[in-house]
């Protein structure tokens, strides 16, 4: 079954203690991005990443980092947590064909992430 | 810079009435266009989207989409709304002429169809 898969789906952490939050997909996309959903704000981008070894910013980055090092793989690393990144974030892929952005993404089921 | 509005945070239709859900755009070339519904404790699922020809697209579940350019809207349609339409919906959009540019979401609508 193609799928974007995210874990942890719940975390409770404290301030400052580094946590990763991985994410998979099994479809050989090549873009792979990180969103946070807040009530009212709807989805911010954080990160994209074009494809292995590509990564840049969205409108969020502040706080967050991202590596690519595989196809696959879409890590969202938080090295000091604070609690102004309580959020639900989600992590997403796409195909990116050569010149072609007109696909869409498909949605992991998300990670509420709370820090206290 | 791209940029997505929603003009209604919450829409209320009667069940079997058709439905309207408003999204207006600004890109700086020309748009990709998208509507995604998310259900309450879910990811965001894909309805459907524009990428050229007919401004009329069909989508996932009985829903339509109609581009405009001149007024740079891409409201979503049904002619008759479901109980189980009842969900969070998101417009996106991605500049077709700079693709690598990320996708921005509107701050969604939600809507609500009563019995």
């Amino acid at each position: 079954e193609a799928q974007v898969t995210q874990n942890p789906r719940y975390l409770i952490t404290v301030t400052g203690k580094k946590l990763t939050v991985t994410c998979s997909q099994n479809m050989n996309h090549e873009y792979m991005s990180w969103y946070r959903q807040d009530p009212g704000l709807g989805l911010r981008q954080i990160y994209y990443s074009m494809n292995v070894e590509v990564t840049d910013k969205g409108d969020v980055p502040e706080g967050y980092k991202v590596s690519r090092k595989e196809k696959r793989n879409f890590p969202l690393i938080l090295e000091s947590p604070s609690p102004n990144q309580t959020s639900l974030y989600f992590c997403a892929s796409s195909s990116t064909p050569l010149g072609q952005g007109g696909y869409e993404q498909f949605f992991g089921p998300g990670t509420r992430l709370t820090v206290l | 810079a791209q940029s997505v509005a929603q003009p209604e945070d919450q829409v209320n239709v009667a069940e079997g009435n058709p439905l309207t859900v408003k999204c207006t755009y600004s890109v700086s070339g020309n748009p990709y266009l998208f509507w995604y519904v998310q259900y309450p404790n879910r990811g965001l699922q894909f309805l459907l989207k524009y990428i050229t020809g007919d401004n009329l697209v069909k989508g996932s579940y009985g829903f339509e989409a109609e581009f405009n350019k001149s007024q740079t809207s891409f409201h979503l349609k049904k002619p008759s709304a479901l109980v189980s339409d009842s969900a969070l919906y998101f417009c996106a959009v991605r500049d077709r002429d700079n693709y690598g540019q990320n996708f921005v979401f509107g701050p969604g609508t939600r809507l609500s169809v009563l019995p």
